[in-house]
């Protein structure tokens, strides 16, 4: 069945750090592929998504790749926030049964 | 923009006791989710809603939890009797699935502590 596979955690980092959060995934056809961020005691957000092959997805300073090839959709960002600190959820779509599949989350500790 | 609304945002609660949470999705969202996330874990869909329709409760424990969405708009989940085991963080998501490709919203949050 369809699934996804996460980078574990957690991610401890400096400000102004490079970040990158690997995701890959199973499944049948071509899923839409999301990431969400959840700061703490919220409720999840999506940051960011790519409908087909090759899209890149962006928001606040984040960007992730739609990579058939690879089927990886890896989360980047080139400088990090102590505001950033949260876990991040890769999740693709379930085709028609309209259901996300998530992955496990990486919780990302930036320090000042 | 349109939120989806949870309420309680907190609850504290006795085991052996009755809790409700109510959602209100965003309007013209026919897909409802109720989904359970424990600390430190991902999300756990608890059960599916189309229009007023359940279309997956096959993770929900029927014996103590119940879901409603009575005229497909605003959804009400219970558990009777809490145990405490049942801590965590219940949220509630909408969507338009087929215009939004797949994209949930969700809600701030129900945090349960049953003591």
């Amino acid at each position: 069945g369809d699934s996804v596979t996460q980078m574990e955690g957690p991610v401890t980092l400096s400000e102004e750090a490079f970040l990158t959060i690997n995701c890959t995934y199973t499944a049948t056809g071509y899923p839409s592929l999301f990431w969400y961020v959840q700061y703490p005691g919220e409720g999840l957000q999506l940051l960011l998504k790519a409908t087909k092959a090759d899209d890149k997805g962006s928001n606040k300073g984040f960007e992730a790749t739609y990579r058939k090839e690879t089927t990886s959709f890896h989360l980047e960002k080139g400088s990090v926030q102590v505001s950033d600190s949260a876990v991040y959820f890769c999740a693709i779509n379930a085709g028609n049964n309209r259901k996300l599949i998530w992955g496990l989350g990486t919780s990302l500790a930036v320090n000042p | 923009e349109a939120e989806v609304a949870q309420s309680p945002r907190y609850k504290i609660t006795e085991k052996s006791q009755a809790v409700a949470f109510w959602c209100d999705p965003i309007s013209g969202h026919a897909t409802l989710y109720w989904y359970r996330q424990i600390l430190g874990q991902g999300p756990e869909l608890l059960v599916q809603f189309q229009d007023e329709s359940v279309v997956d409760d096959s993770q929900l424990p029927k014996d103590r939890f119940s879901a409603e969405r009575l005229k497909g708009v605003d959804s009400t989940l219970k558990i009777q009797p809490a145990e405490l085991g049942d801590s965590a963080m219940y949220l509630c998501a909408s969507s338009l699935w087929e215009r939004k490709g797949g994209e949930l919203f969700f809600g701030e949050g129900s945090r349960l502590t049953v003591l």
